[in-house]
């Protein structure tokens, strides 16, 4: 039972473009959700995250959205730049009063065109 | 201020053996968490500790198991070694255990197991 997918493997977007990564959940338990970078040979970098009573956190280049009702979330990155073509990954922790254990989406491969 | 470290970067060993993979986080962080990483089942929840007390444990056999010393460095031990415990072993820290503290992985150990 997948309860975070990322239903896109892979994605490839033209430099200076806007990259947009999306994220689906199942499990309404969830109020904390987070993106994750990775390069090969290398463990994932934490990029941005959101609270659930947020449907919105920027960070320079990065804006995650957050759509509670569809239980969906996305990322993007303006302007995209080759530097972020790696393999992201949403996560997702909660709730209240539970240990914590990220439960991680399959990843999405970005690439970013010269 | 250094990341988490795991050692060693790389492991062969043989079915029925036992491992033991080793984790320093970044200093200050209390928390520490460990995943598998399989091309088959992407990132999945090992155990968490915390103030050298185990937090949570993910479902995985008892041929799984971990500890943190009290200086925070951690590790956890796989007996009797299967060839489905091939994988890329993450490790990550943080500063609580709280779900609003992101977790700050390390490169991994990558056990493979012949």
């Amino acid at each position: 039972d997948q309860q975070v997918k990322q239903n896109s493997p892979s994605l490839s977007v033209q430099e200076g473009r806007i990259s947009i990564l999306n994220c689906d959940y199942t499990n309404s338990m969830f109020d904390y959700f987070l993106w994750y970078k990775k390069y090969p040979a290398e463990g994932p970098t934490f990029l941005i995250s959101i609270s659930s009573i947020k449907d919105k956190n920027e960070d320079g280049r990065f804006t995650v959205f957050l759509n509670k009702s569809a239980k969906h979330l996305s990322l993007h990155i303006v302007p995209s730049q080759p530097g972020d073509s790696a393999v992201y990954f949403c996560a997702a922790s909660g709730g209240s009063g539970s240990a914590r254990q990220l439960t991680f989406g399959s990843g999405t491969q970005l690439t970013v065109l010269p | 201020k250094a990341g988490v470290t795991q050692t060693p970067r790389y492991l062969i060993k043989t079915r029925g053996q036992q491992v033991t993979l080793s984790c320093s986080p970044i200093s200050g962080h209390r928390s520490v968490s460990w995943y598998q990483q399989t091309p088959g089942q992407g990132l999945q929840f090992l155990f968490e500790y915390f103030s050298e007390t185990q937090r949570n444990k993910g479902n995985f056999p008892g041929r799984f198991s971990g500890r943190q010393f009290s200086n925070s460095r951690s590790e956890m031990n796989v007996s009797t070694l299967e060839l489905g415990d091939s994988a890329l072993y993450l490790c990550a820290s943080s500063p609580s255990d709280r779900h609003n503290s992101p977790l700050h992985f390390g490169n991994g150990t990558r056990l493979t197991v012949t």
